[in-house]
């Protein structure tokens, strides 16, 4: 069975970093493209950015609203994803899910809450 | 970027009718390499993720019921519940993997008349 948890979340001041995990297990996680999705309260979902797979060079793409500012990462060791947040903007606040990719999103976590406020 | 434009924001359709729901993108989602929509339909009920409910625009997932089905092609899709059931109350997007950002619909929260 997939699993996808997420933790890392809770309030941040604006301005600050926070590093969000994601582990996966019941697939296998090296060979899968893995995407970050957010929702902020009330609203519908917004795609955050996706890391390919290492035989694609682990490489990403990020929506223009969090270039420059999220990091996407992985280790195929620990069957983990990352989001580094930097720089982190009221507007950032959203529950953040990972979800896993089969062109699709496939399967999805149940998310962890950021809250950015001061 | 491609933009998905659901309709109507939201429904209340009586139990045992159909529910349908509208989704068009901004441009063309029929890609050439496999012929297929790259749309997926998803079902967020209160409180919860999101669940793959559609793929390419038309494969329904393993598990979902046979009221659900998706249609449509290139820039036009539709979501249909063909009798519906208190358990369907939610918000439903649709989404482009076509290209990159990837983006959803607005979302379209159904619920019972």
């Amino acid at each position: 069975e997939v699993q996808l948890v997420e933790s890392g979340g809770g309030l941040v001041q604006p301005g600050g970093s926070l590093r969000l995990s994601c582990a996966a297990s019941g697939f296998t996680f090296s060979g899968t493209y893995m995407h970050w999705v957010r929702q902020a309260p009330g609203k519908g979902l917004e795609w955050v950015g996706r890391i390919r797979n290492n035989a694609n060079s682990d490489t990403t793409d990020y929506a223009a609203s969090v270039r420059g500012r999220f990091i996407i990462s992985r280790d195929d060791s620990k069957n983990s994803l990352y989001l580094q947040m930097n720089s982190l903007e009221t507007e950032d606040t959203a529950m953040y899910y990972c979800a896993r990719e089969n062109y699709f999103l496939e399967n999805w976590g149940q998310g962890t809450l950021v809250t950015v406020s001061s | 970027d491609i933009v998905m434009t659901q309709s109507p924001d939201s429904l209340a359709v009586s139990l045992g009718e159909r529910a349908t729901i509208n989704c068009k993108s901004s441009q063309s989602i029929l890609h050439t390499s496999n012929n297929k929509n790259w749309l997926a339909w998803y079902q967020q009920k209160p409180g919860q993720s999101p669940k793959l409910l559609i793929s390419w625009a038309s494969t329904r997932e393993s598990g979902v019921p046979d009221r659900f089905s998706g249609s449509g092609s290139g820039t036009d899709f539709t979501l249909t519940i063909s009798s519906l059931q208190a358990e369907d109350v939610a918000v439903y997007y649709c989404h482009q993997h076509y290209s990159t950002p990837q983006t959803f619909g607005q979302g379209t929260k159904l619920e019972i008349k």
